[in-house]
């Protein structure tokens, strides 16, 4: 079992539907983020949270809406997406916030594409 | 500003062939952290190696080592006797302690049989 688990791993969706990403760990982390990573740009970080709140929102558009209910678990609500948002959506998970101990412990993320 | 700065996009080698993934960064602060991860096809990052800005040391883990050198801003990392299964993107991030990790563009390593 991996440590960072994201479902799914891909998604098709219409510009006009709701979809939730999934992500959970249970490597005791306190820290989970969500980072988007479209091609040919760098990783852009879009949410932080500590400790189950939310300490970063990194000028996301409000048609991702993150949500965090608890320390294990993550989830990135899309609605009304626009075909630029065709992504690789990574959740990631540290120790503590920032994550300057070990790292990130990423999950294999979920494709999104917008048609 | 922050910045990390990967020039090369791909690199293409022949197994059992060193190779040397340049990172070069840019920071107006004196502590910060510097990090190595690893992307395969799979697509989860994988963490590699961490350095602070006051730890100068090089080092090497097995076939891996990491060049910091704060007089260059560079934190490089050669891979000894490259194999196939380290045909992945690399990236390298810079942290000054605060939530944002700056991450660069990535290098795309081939290593053919």
């Amino acid at each position: 079992e991996t440590g960072v688990t994201q479902t799914p791993r891909h998604l098709v969706m219409g510009m006009t539907n709701k979809k939730s990403l999934k992500c959970e760990q249970h490597l005791g982390h306190n820290a989970m983020y969500w980072y988007k990573q479209s091609a040919k740009k760098p990783l852009e970080l879009m949410f932080v949270y500590s400790l189950e709140e939310r300490v970063e929102n990194n000028s996301v558009p409000s048609r991702f809406s993150p949500e965090c209910p608890n320390s294990s678990h993550l989830f990135l609500h899309l609605h009304t997406l626009q075909p630029e948002d065709s992504a690789l959506y990574l959740c990631a998970s540290s120790q503590s916030a920032p994550p300057l101990s070990n790292g990130y412990t990423f999950g294999s993320g979920t494709r999104l594409t917008v048609v | 500003a922050q910045k990390v700065t990967q020039a090369q996009t791909e690199i293409s080698v022949v197994e059992k062939e060193d190779v040397t993934l340049d990172c070069v960064y840019e920071t107006r602060d004196t502590t910060y952290y510097l990090f190595w991860y690893k992307q395969p096809p799979s697509g989860e990052l994988v963490f590699l190696i961490r350095r602070n800005s006051f730890d100068e040391q090089n080092e090497i883990s097995g076939r891996y080592s990491w060049n910091f050198q704060k007089s260059t801003s560079s934190f490089n990392f050669t891979i000894t006797a490259s194999q196939v299964v380290d045909s992945a993107v690399y990236f390298c991030a810079l942290n000054t302690g605060g939530f944002k990790t700056i991450f660069g563009a990535g290098t795309r390593l081939f290593v053919k049989a």
